[in-house]
């Protein structure tokens, strides 16, 4: 079956540290990866995605990179911001519009 | 600007009370979905729906119903038969091709009195 796996929060980082979120899938096919942020009392905002293998998804200073060998959709980011602060979620796109969510990890960053 | 509408943004049920949350797109998207949200949790797919007058159960649809009447449109009720309702309820909407991303309403939150 299809299925994504987040590493588990809460995350809690100084501004400026370095982020990494980890990522693993599980897919039949050829999926789509996702990465959705969000903030407190809100819907999902798209962040990033990455449609094949070995693409590069960036946005805001945000990556991450479709490994296909390692099963993987990492999010890095290289100095956080106070303003990054929110929940992010790794998601999984597959043909017939099912989309498929890990459990969010939630990140703080301290000034 | 085109989006995705969800009212009302706060919702109490009573016990024994079905509700219903509106979702309304002008994306003139073809599917749309319904999601449920637990504090500390990822998402869940309550029903989704690829085109007018067709729709289809996801993983936790027990306690729920929808209908799709009009592209635009994907109302969810939450009925009494569901047990424990209070949670945060997302709609969203894709265009019908494989891969697209998903666009989000603001939620809705749902508790019982």
């Amino acid at each position: 079956g299809n299925s994504v796996t987040q590493m588990e929060g809460p995350v809690t980082l100084s501004e400026e540290a370095f982020l990494t979120i980890n990522c693993t899938y599980t897919a039949t096919g050829y999926p789509s990866l996702f990465w959705y942020v969000q903030y407190p009392g809100e819907g999902l905002q798209l962040l990033l995605k990455a449609t094949k293998a070995d693409d590069k998804g960036s946005n805001k200073g945000f990556e991450a990179t479709y490994r296909k060998e390692t099963t993987s959709f990492h999010l890095e980011k290289g100095s956080v911001q106070v303003s990054d602060s929110a929940v992010y979620f790794c998601a999984l796109g597959y043909t017939g519009n099912q989309f498929y969510f890990g459990t969010g990890t939630s990140l703080t960053v301290i000034p | 600007d085109g989006g995705i509408t969800q009212s009302p943004k706060y919702l109490f049920r009573k016990e024994g009370q079905n509700v219903t949350l509106s979702c309304e797109q002008n994306l003139n998207h073809d599917a749309m979905y319904w999601y449920r949200q637990d504090p500390g949790q990822g998402l869940r797919l309550i029903y989704y729906s690829q085109i007018v007058n067709d729709f289809q159960k996801g993983d936790i649809a027990e306690g729920y119903s929808v209908s799709r009447e009009k592209k635009e449109s994907f109302p969810l009720t939450v009925t009494s038969a569901q047990k424990n309702p209070t949670a945060f309820y997302l709609c969203a909407s894709s265009i019908t091709v494989p891969n697209e991303k998903l666009f989000f309403g603001s939620g809705t939150q749902l508790s019982v009195l």
